[in-house]
C-alpha cells in the first residue's frame, strides 16, 4: 500500500525567509511517480511538479525548489524568499507504476505572514 | 485549452435532496477521477474511469453515492439522498495515461443542510 506523509500540518514564516515543506512517502513499487500540488485560498488544486522515481535530479523553478531522496523515501519542497502569495496548503502527492490511484498526504499549511 | 470544467460551483441543498455534480474531463484525457476532500479525511478517491468505463469504485462512501460517464467528454456524481454529512468540496480531475499528471477542476462546493 502506498502513502504518504507530510508531518508539517501548518508553518508560519514571514515574507522573505526560506521555508521547507517535507513529504515521506511509503511504496513497495520501485517504479512510482511524486506530485506537489497547490491550494490557495481560492480553492483550486494547482499542480507543481512531477517527479518519476527514476529521477533523482533536484529542481529548481525560480523561487521553488525540489529534493528527492530515494534513501529516506523523502521528496521535499522548499520555497526561497517566501512572498505572501505563497500562502496555501501544499499537497504531496504518489501514484505507483500501473495504479492510477494517486494517494494524498494530508497536506501542509503556509501562511507567510508580511 | 480548456481545463477540467465541473458545475455547479457552489451547491446548498437540503436534507433527502438529490445532487448531481457534473464534470467535463480535458479532451483527450482518458482517465477522469472523482475525489473528495474534507478537513477530516483530506482527499479522497471516490472512483475512476478509464475510456468510460469504471475502475475503481472502492472509495464511494456507501450506495447513496453512484456515478457515471455516459462519454468521453461527460460525468456525474450523483448523490441521493443528501445527508449533511456528504458537505464537502467535490473535485473532478484528468489525465491521458497512467503516472501523468492529474489536472483538476476547481471544485464543487457541496452544503447539505
Amino acid at each position: 500500500a502506498q502513502k504518504v506523509t507530510q508531518a508539517q500540518t501548518e508553518i508560519s514564516v514571514v515574507e522573505k525567509e526560506d521555508v521547507t515543506l517535507d513529504c515521506v512517502y511509503e511504496t513497495r513499487d520501485t517504479t512510482y511517480y511524486l506530485f506537489w500540488y497547490k491550494q490557495p485560498p481560492s480553492g483550486e488544486l494547482v499542480f507543481l511538479i512531477r517527479r518519476n522515481s527514476f529521477d533523482e535530479q533536484n529542481e529548481i523553478s525560480g523561487r521553488y525548489s525540489w529534493n528527492f531522496q530515494k534513501s529516506t523515501s523523502s521528496f521535499n519542497f522548499t520555497i526561497t524568499a517566501s512572498q505572501v502569495v505563497d500562502s496555501a496548503v501544499y499537497f504531496c502527492a504518489l501514484s505507483e507504476f500501473g495504479y492510477q490511484k494517486v494517494t494524498f498526504g494530508i497536506g501542509t499549511k503556509l501562511q507567510v505572514i508580511p | 485549452d480548456a481545463g477540467v470544467i465541473q458545475s455547479p460551483r457552489h451547491e446548498v441543498t437540503e436534507m433527502g435532496q438529490e445532487v448531481t455534480l457534473r464534470c467535463k474531463p480535458i479532451s483527450g484525457h482518458d482517465y477522469l477521477f472523482w475525489y473528495r476532500q474534507t478537513m477530516m479525511r483530506g482527499l479522497e478517491l471516490l472512483i475512476y474511469f478509464n475510456n468510460n468505463v469504471p475502475i475503481d469504485d472502492s472509495g464511494m462512501p456507501e450506495d447513496r453515492f453512484s456515478a457515471k460517464m455516459p462519454n468521453a467528454s461527460f460525468s456525474t456524481l450523483k448523490i441521493q439522498p443528501s445527508e449533511p454529512r456528504d458537505s464537502a468540496v467535490y473535485f473532478c480531475a484528468s489525465t491521458d495515461s497512467p503516472g501523468d499528471t492529474i489536472y483538476f477542476g476547481e471544485g464543487s462546493w457541496l452544503t447539505v443542510v
